[in-house]
């Protein structure tokens, strides 16, 4: 059974720029939730995908998007990046509402 | 909208010893889940525990336990015969249990464990 895995490892941006983060799926899993985690804090909801569709967000600006794939991958999309948005970007796969699983994270810097 | 507060930034244990960390919760709602996560230094978040609101039973995971108060509204994490794999940021998390709330976790601010040989 494969866990979840998410791309890039690390990046660094640059304010205003835009960046794509992704995430593969848990084996068996069809919703995706994606959080943001400054450096000290806990994990902060974005949101979540469920078979392709957004069906919970956080306070978190339009700017930051996503999409879910019909192997319910995923994919996160910050646009006009802002030094606040330097943070670990965690995804987490689950069966529905079940426990949900989390990937090793995305670092971004944004200078 | 419900909080998790984890007032303690860091603890500290001997190795094989007993440790207990807090967790404290506000919701109005009767119905919700509980969540014990791990993140080491490799930043991968891992469940320790969940434990299910209506259940009076308290979880038990191997050396990791907890103590369920509904009525206080309290969460606590006991890791008994600490060892040194151990060490890392401990996450207490909630969920609704109502499924237009999404699968949403809602987070503590962590608590930092540290095992000493």
């Amino acid at each position: 059974e494969t866990g979840v895995t998410q791309s890039p490892t690390h990046l660094i941006k640059t304010r205003g720029q835009q960046v794509t983060l992704r995430c593969s799926s848990q084996s068996g899993h069809n919703t995706v939730s994606w959080y943001q985690q400054a450096l000290g804090q806990g994990p902060q909801f974005i949101f979540q995908y469920y078979r392709e569709e957004e069906n919970g967000r956080g306070n978190f600006p339009p700017r930051f998007s996503g999409l879910q794939f019909p192997n319910y991958s995923s994919e996160l999309n910050v646009n006009a990046l802002e030094l606040d948005d330097s943070a670990l970007y965690l995804c987490a796969s689950s069966y529905g509402v079940e426990t949900q699983y989390f990937g090793p994270g995305t670092r971004l810097l944004v200078l | 909208a419900q909080t998790v507060t984890q007032s303690q930034p860091e603890m500290s244990v001997q190795e094989a010893e007993t440790v207990t960390l807090s967790c404290t919760y506000d919701t109005s709602e009767s119905d919700y889940y509980l969540f014990w996560y791990k993140q080491p230094p490799s930043r991968q978040m891992i469940l320790v525990i969940r434990q299910e609101a209506y259940k009076q039973q308290n979880a038990t995971e191997n050396r990791f336990s907890v103590n369920f108060q509904k009525a206080a509204k309290s969460f606590s994490l006991k890791i008994s015969d600490s060892q040194l794999g151990d060490a890392a940021m401990y996450f207490c998390a909630y969920r609704s249990y109502y499924s237009n709330a999404g699968n949403m976790l809602t987070f503590g601010g962590g608590t930092r464990l540290m095992v000493k040989p």
